[in-house]
């Protein structure tokens, strides 16, 4: 059974600080990894991916991946009460296959 | 910027019924998946299809769930005796040939509520 696991939160950040999301996953073969944002009632929008160790940035987003220890994060920096939302990690095994999503982490960003 | 569409956004329906969600994914895209989120809960997947046939589905996607492709844009879910717990919020989600880092784009969903 393929899991992924984060922590449901919330978790509150000051506006303007670094806000830290942690997900781990069972499936030591996954091969890709996504992070998406998902507003009260709406659909899960995608952030980015990384399929690499290491780290990838996109503007304020980084996502950071440690396959040894099926680890995987995304720091925001600079939060925005817009920010706000629950972010789910997913994560492919490979290919096309369907993404495995986890509960979701809630972020609340206090102005 | 290309989007996977749904219809409708909600839909109520009584317990027993027959309801059809349909979605028009990213027109290039290969690849098309449904999902569903119960209230509060995690995204689960239901079935993925591509050439025109079910690729993987999981537990959930009994004989109560079909998914066709009836022309080259729409991908429909039908569930044909709906239940109390099948009231959720649909996902269509589509993705591009690709190996790594295939990204998959979700459409804006369907609420179902069964009553």
């Amino acid at each position: 059974q393929k899991e992924v696991e984060q922590n449901s939160g919330p978790l509150s950040v000051p506006e303007g600080a670094i806000a830290s999301l942690n997900c781990t996953y069972s499936d030591r073969g996954s091969q890709s990894f996504f992070w998406y944002r998902q507003y009260s009632g709406k659909s899960p929008e995608l952030i980015m991916f990384i399929y690499s160790n290491g780290d990838k940035e996109d503007g304020r987003f980084t996502a950071q991946l440690n396959k040894a220890s099926q680890y995987v994060s995304l720091l925001i920096r600079d939060s925005q009460p817009s920010d706000s939302a629950t972010y789910l990690c997913a994560v492919r095994p490979w290919g096309n296959t369907p993404l495995v999503f986890g509960k979701g982490t809630r972020l609340s960003v206090i102005a | 910027e290309p989007e996977v569409t749904q219809t409708p956004s909600h839909q109520v329906t009584q317990m027993g019924q027959e309801v059809i969600l349909r979605c028009v994914p990213i027109s290039n895209h290969l690849y098309f998946y449904w999902y569903r989120q119960i209230l509060g809960q995690k995204v689960e997947f239901l079935v993925s299809f591509y050439n025109n046939e079910i690729s993987e589905k999981s537990e959930i996607f009994d004989d109560q769930f079909s998914v066709e492709r009836p022309d080259g844009s729409n991908f429909t879910l039908k569930i044909r005796s709906t239940k109390l717990e099948d009231s959720a919020m649909y996902f269509c989600a589509s993705s591009g040939q690709g190996g790594e880092g295939t990204e998959a784009f979700f459409g804006q969903g369907t609420r179902l509520t069964v009553v």
